[in-house]
């Protein structure tokens, strides 16, 4: 069966950074694209990154382009999801997903991100 | 204001049926692939169709969608109280080469 665990929320002050984990199991990592989704409290659901499998390209959301970086390691069968200059905009559930079919989401880790 | 349009919400009676559309574009739908999203209240979202015609297994045949163009529509039959949540669209946009969310439909079922 197929788990996605994420990892590495937390409270952050505005233009701090925090590193989210995504330990994935059940499949064959390397194969499939993978992509971060987040959900403001009380919003809908926002595409904010993904990752190829097969070439190593990386896609970004216009409103995180430039501070975000997604990367993979498939030796270690995670996805990590590096966010620098925060903003308060940022708050929010952050999701894992990968693209098996059918695809499989994590259950989320929360971001705050408040003075 | 999302790239894929959806109606806020939508309602009918507990047995009726129900449609919520998802409208794009050819950079979008119109081109890619479209999944559907079950998000019961304080639970993480669920795939109801992926690919845009496939049912993971245990989701009912209740559940089912059209396409057509740039727009893509997804059924409820026999609605039951269960079925009450948002429910999300979800394509690649070629164009803007990021992936596009609706903006959620939230169900009631009276």
């Amino acid at each position: 069966e197929v788990y996605l665990v994420e990892s590495g929320g937390g409270l952050v002050k505005p233009g701090g950074s925090l590193r989210l984990s995504c330990a994935a199991s059940g499949f064959t990592f390397s194969s499939y694209d993978m992509t971060w989704i987040r959900q403001a409290p009380g919003k809908g659901l926002e595409w904010v990154s993904g990752v190829s499998a097969s070439d190593g390209r990386t896609y970004y959301a216009d409103s995180v382009k430039g501070r975000f970086t997604i990367s993979r390691d498939n030796a270690k069968n995670s996805l990590y999801l590096q966010m620098n200059t925060l903003r308060a905009e940022d708050t929010a559930v952050y999701y894992c997903a990968s693209s098996t079919s059918p695809p499989h989401w994590g259950q989320g880790t929360l971001v705050t991100v408040s003075s | 204001q999302s790239v894929l349009t959806q109606p806020p919400s939508v309602s009918a009676a507990p047995g009726q049926k129900v449609t919520i559309s998802c409208s794009g574009s050819s950079s979008n739908i119109g081109n890619n692939y479209v999944s559907w999203y079950q998000q019961l209240p304080g639970t993480a979202p669920k795939v109801l169709i992926y690919e845009n015609n496939k049912r993971p297994s245990g989701i009912p045949d209740r559940f089912s969608v059209s396409k057509s163009g740039t727009s893509a529509t997804l059924g409820i039959t026999g609605l039951q109280t269960g079925d009450e949540a948002d429910y999300y669209c979800l394509s690649w946009d070629s164009s803007l080469s990021f992936g596009v969310f609706g903006g959620g439909t939230k169900l009631t079922v009276l």
